[in-house]
C-alpha cells in the first residue's frame, strides 16, 4: 500500500495568516496514464469530507481561490493563503493512482 | 446537484453483517463516467477505502477487507449497497458514501454523503 504521510498533524494559525500543509507518499503518484491523482479534502468538524483540490493543483467547483495544491512525484503541498475561520477542520491528502486508495492521517488547522 | 444519501442499522451485532444503502440523486449511477465508493472513519481516527463499484458491476475491494466485503449495484432505485461479514467492534465507524475516481473528478471523490455511524455492539 501506498503510505501518505502529512506533516504537521496540527497547525495552530492566526486568522488572515497563511497555513502549509505536506504531504509524501512512499511511492511515486504518477499513474501509467500520466496524471498524478493526489488530492486535498476537508472535514470541518461534525461533518463528511470536503474535496477541495485534485490531480495535486485543481480546484474543485465552489472551493475558494485562497486555497491551492502544489508539488510533484512523492512530495505536495496544500496552502491557504489566508486563513479564516470557516477554514478550521482537518485537512487529508489522498492518492488515487494505486490501489487501495489510501489517506493521509489528516492535519488539525485551528485557530490560535 | 448531485446528492448521496447513506442509510441502515446504527446497530450491528458481533459476528452479524452490517449491511448499508446509498440512494443517489441528481446522477445515475449507470454513469459510465464515475464509480461509486465507500469510506469509514473510526470515531476520531482517519479515513479507510473500503471499496468500489462501476456501472458494469466491476467491483474492487480494500485487500484487508476483501474476504468480507460486498458491494452491489441496484440501478432501479439508483442505490449502492455494502455489507460486511462477521463484523467486530474494529468495524465500528462512520461509514461513509462518495462518487468519483473518474478522469472527470481527476481521480479524487467529488461528492459525499453525510455518513452513518454503525457501531457493533451486542
Amino acid at each position: 500500500d501506498i503510505v501518505m504521510t502529512q506533516t504537521p498533524l496540527s497547525s495552530p494559525v492566526t486568522l488572515g495568516q497563511p497555513a502549509s500543509i505536506s504531504c509524501r507518499s512512499s511511492q511515486s503518484l504518477e499513474h501509467s496514464d500520466g496524471n498524478v491523482y493526489l488530492s486535498w479534502l476537508q472535514q470541518r468538524p461534525g461533518q463528511p469530507p470536503r474535496l477541495l483540490i485534485y490531480k495535486i493543483s485543481k480546484r474543485f467547483s465552489g472551493v475558494p481561490d485562497r486555497f491551492s495544491g502544489s508539488g510533484a512525484g512523492t512530495d505536495f503541498t496544500l496552502e491557504i493563503s489566508r486563513v479564516e475561520a470557516e477554514d478550521v477542520g482537518v485537512y487529508y491528502c489522498m492518492q488515487g493512482t494505486q490501489f487501495p486508495r489510501t489517506f493521509g492521517q489528516g492535519t488539525k488547522v485551528e485557530i490560535k | 446537484q448531485v446528492q448521496l444519501q447513506e442509510s441502515g442499522p446504527g446497530l450491528v451485532k458481533p459476528s452479524q453483517t452490517l449491511s448499508l444503502t446509498c440512494t443517489v440523486s441528481g446522477d445515475s449511477i449507470s454513469s459510465v463516467i464515475y464509480y461509486w465508493s465507500w469510506i469509514r472513519q473510526p470515531a476520531g481516527k482517519g479515513l479507510e477505502w473500503i471499496g468500489r463499484i462501476y456501472t458494469t458491476g466491476n467491483t474492487i475491494y480494500h485487500p484487508s477487507l476483501k474476504s468480507r466485503v460486498t458491494i452491489s449495484l441496484d440501478t432501479s432505485k439508483n442505490q449502492f449497497s455494502l455489507k460486511v461479514n462477521s463484523v467486530t467492534a474494529a468495524d465500528t465507524a462512520v461509514y461513509y458514501c462518495a462518487r468519483g475516481e473518474s478522469s472527470a473528478s481527476g481521480g479524487a471523490f467529488d461528492y459525499w454523503g453525510q455518513g452513518i455511524l454503525v457501531t457493533v455492539s451486542s
